[in-house]
């Protein structure tokens, strides 16, 4: 049963346009939504993140929107870069007490082409 | 400076055999976690570790797999009896003081793990 959704496998765009990646969470008890990026034979990398108690948070190029009655999330890539191509997780925590624990979704492999 | 560092960076082996992965975390850094990412998966979460409290073993999926920490550094986890479903990549990850969604997490490159 999966408590964070990324429904697309995959995203291709053409650089300089905008890359929209989306995540769907169906735990209501989650309070904090994290992106994490990775490029092959690498770990994960920490992006941005956003508190429930916002509904943007906005990073240079990055901009994260929670959407917290549809409990949907996207990240937004403005400009998209070639260098921006890598898989995307969405991740969530705040299940209780154990709010460390981070749930993840499949991730979307982004190809942002030249 | 050091990130996380995890050995070794792939393994394979046969079915009913013991593997143990380690992981070197970013000094400094009391928390220590895993997880594993099957393929087309995403990350599940494993087992935590901060400082000299007790573990979260929550997420191990079964008896096979345990973990142990020395101090704040290095973590070991071990697998007993590998099957076939547990080829992942297992990744290791550290964070600063205690348990806190505000302490950014980050990850090492993972120990592929192939069982044959």
């Amino acid at each position: 049963d999966q408590q964070v959704k990324q429904n697309s496998p995959s995203l291709s765009v053409q650089e300089g346009r905008i890359s929209i990646l989306n995540c769907d969470y169906t735990n209501s008890m989650f309070d904090y939504f994290l992106w994490y990026k990775k490029y092959p034979a690498e770990g994960p990398t920490f992006l941005i993140s956003i508190s429930s108690i916002k509904d943007k948070n906005e990073d240079g190029r990055f901009t994260v929107f929670l959407n917290k009655s549809a409990k949907h999330l996207s990240l937004h890539i403005v400009p998209s870069q070639p260098g921006d191509s890598a898989v995307y997780f969405c991740a969530a925590s705040g299940d209780g007490g154990s709010n460390y624990k981070l749930t993840f979704g499949k991730g979307t492999l982004l190809t942002v082409n030249p | 400076g050091a990130g996380v560092s995890q050995s070794p960076s792939n393994k394979v082996t046969e079915k009913g055999k013991d593997v143990e992965l380690r992981c070197d975390p970013i000094s400094g850094h009391t928390a220590l976690y895993w997880y594993r990412q099957r393929l087309g998966q995403g990350l599940e979460f494993l087992i935590y570790f901060q400082g000299n409290s007790a573990p979260d073993k929550s997420g191990l999926p079964s008896d096979r797999f345990s973990a142990e920490r020395t101090g704040e550094s290095v973590s070991t986890l071990t697998i007993q009896r590998t099957q076939q479903e547990d080829s992942a990549v297992y990744l290791c990850a550290s964070s600063l003081a205690r348990a806190s969604i505000y302490n950014e997490q980050f990850f090492g490159p993972g120990t592929r793990l192939t069982v044959l």
